[in-house]
């Protein structure tokens, strides 16, 4: 098992560009996040979603979109980006709370940096 | 809605001598509580949880946490420190909708 991977690992985007950060699993988990941690900082929770087909915002959605088609992907979108966005993003999963699972696995983060 | 502070920065703490990172909480319902560290450059690790039962969790590499709940506390101890545990320390509450709050951090240093 792979747990969570993210693509791409580092990427340096221009003032005004946009791109997707990547995110897969194959745990079957529903739900999956998106955080970002900047220097020193703890997380912040952009988006999250409870199964495929739902979505919501977090505590730092704005300049940022996401997508669940499927269970095992959750992509973040960032439309034109910022200096702000300059950060390290982290993806994570959780089982259904059912099977008294609940941890989050993180995969391994996106190192983005905006010029 | 739920919260989690945890009030120490930094621990420095020398290696053989014991560990105690500090985590505070505030939730509505039944708390599942969460501790997790970070090394340079990676992604979060699961170390331990309290969901039901025990009061004393046991987790890995050698950590385990008490739950208070009439402190809510959640404190991350370790009897004998290595320099290898210096590393970012987080706590973490999940909430409603699957939704986890995480402290700020608590960096520890390990000094040999």
């Amino acid at each position: 098992n792979a747990g969570v991977t993210q693509t791409p690992k580092f990427r340096i985007l221009k003032i005004g560009q946009s791109m997707t950060l990547q995110c897969t699993q194959d745990m079957n988990h529903n739900y999956m996040y998106w955080y970002r941690q900047d220097p020193g900082m703890g997380l912040k929770l952009i988006y999250y979603s409870v199964g495929a087909g739902i979505t919501d915002k977090g505590e730092v959605p704005n300049g940022y979109n996401v997508s669940r088609s499927t269970t095992e992907d959750f992509p973040l979108r960032l439309e034109l980006a910022a200096p702000s966005q300059t950060s390290v993003y982290f993806c994570a999963t959780s089982p259904n709370p059912g099977l008294l699972s609940y941890e989050q696995y993180f995969g391994p983060g996106t190192r983005l940096t905006v010029t | 809605a739920q919260s989690v502070a945890q009030p120490e920065d930094q621990v420095n703490v020398a290696e053989g001598n014991p560990l105690t990172v500090k985590c505070t909480y505030s939730v509505s319902g039944n708390p599942y509580l969460f501790w997790y560290v970070q090394y340079p450059n990676r992604g979060l690790q699961f170390l331990l949880k309290y969901i039901t039962g025990d009061n004393l969790v046991k987790g890995s590499y050698g950590f385990e946490a008490e739950f208070n709940k009439s402190q809510t506390s959640f404190h991350l101890k370790k009897p004998s420190a290595l320099v290898s545990d210096s590393a970012l320390y987080f706590c973490a509450v999940r909430g409603s909708w699957g939704k986890f709050q995480f402290g700020a951090g608590t960096q520890v240093v390990v000094t040999p």
